[in-house]
């Protein structure tokens, strides 16, 4: 069965730089997409962005300036660097894996997810 | 203001049916399959629905599915305590290039 399983620091000052890590067990890495989502507290899920199987990349536009998302495709990880935090930031962040029976975003829909980590800005 | 629409709660009595709506546009609803996703509090979520009406395996057929232009709806019946939950819907939008979820359905059952 497929896990996610997530890591970083919790607890960031503003200017800081987020860095978290998924790691997947029990299933393939490949043919799949990863994505990274985030949740504010009391609020609705927002997504971060993506990468694809070939390390291809898309992130929400707001955030493009700030985030990077790399595959690491021998260790099974994938991971998120978000610059200059701000208490904006502060947020639930899950990894998830992204399927598509077409291959297209059309048909996407994120299948497992991780458990999340907390991540607090404040100064 | 989220790109799709969800009514914020809904409550329902147990063995009750429930329709959760939510609508968007011809660049993401319109044109894209939409997934739900179920999230008990404090935790994370869980996928419920895909391509419209498609229920993964584990998920009861309390649960369904089903499109119409640029709106979706999910039904549970048999209404249960569990189900108590934020419901939330999900596409891709053409325009925007990115992922967008509704708002989400607090869910109360009682």
């Amino acid at each position: 069965q497929v896990q996610l399983h997530q890591w970083g620091v919790g607890l960031l000052k503003p200017s800081e730089t987020l860095s978290l890590t998924c790691g997947v067990s029990g299933g393939s890495f490949n043919s799949y997409s990863w994505t990274w989502i985030r949740q504010a507290p009391g609020k609705e899920l927002e997504w971060i962005g993506e990468v694809n199987d070939d390390g291809g990349t898309l992130c929400k536009s707001s955030l493009k300036s700030r985030v990077t998302i790399s595959l690491d495709t021998p260790k099974k990880q994938m991971s998120l660097r978000l610059t200059s935090v701000t208490a904006a930031d502060t947020a639930v962040y899950y990894c998830a894996r992204t399927a598509s029976s077409g291959g297209s975003h059309s048909d996407a829909y994120m299948d497992v997810w991780g458990k999340g980590t907390t991540v607090t800005v404040s100064s | 203001q989220s790109v799709l629409t969800q009514p914020p709660s809904l409550s329902a009595a147990p063995g009750q049916k429930v329709i959760i709506s939510c609508s968007g546009s011809s660049s993401n609803i319109g044109n894209n399959y939409v997934s739900w996703y179920q999230q008990l509090p404090g935790t994370a979520p869980k996928l419920l629905m895909f391509e419209n009406n498609q229920r993964p395996s584990g998920i009861p057929d309390r649960f369904s599915g089903s499109k119409s232009g640029t709106s979706v709806t999910l039904g549970i019946t048999g209404l249960q305590i569990e189900d108590e939950a934020n419901y939330y819907c999900e596409t891709w939008d053409d325009s925007l290039r990115a992922v967008v979820f509704g708002g989400g359905t607090m869910l109360t059952v009682l």
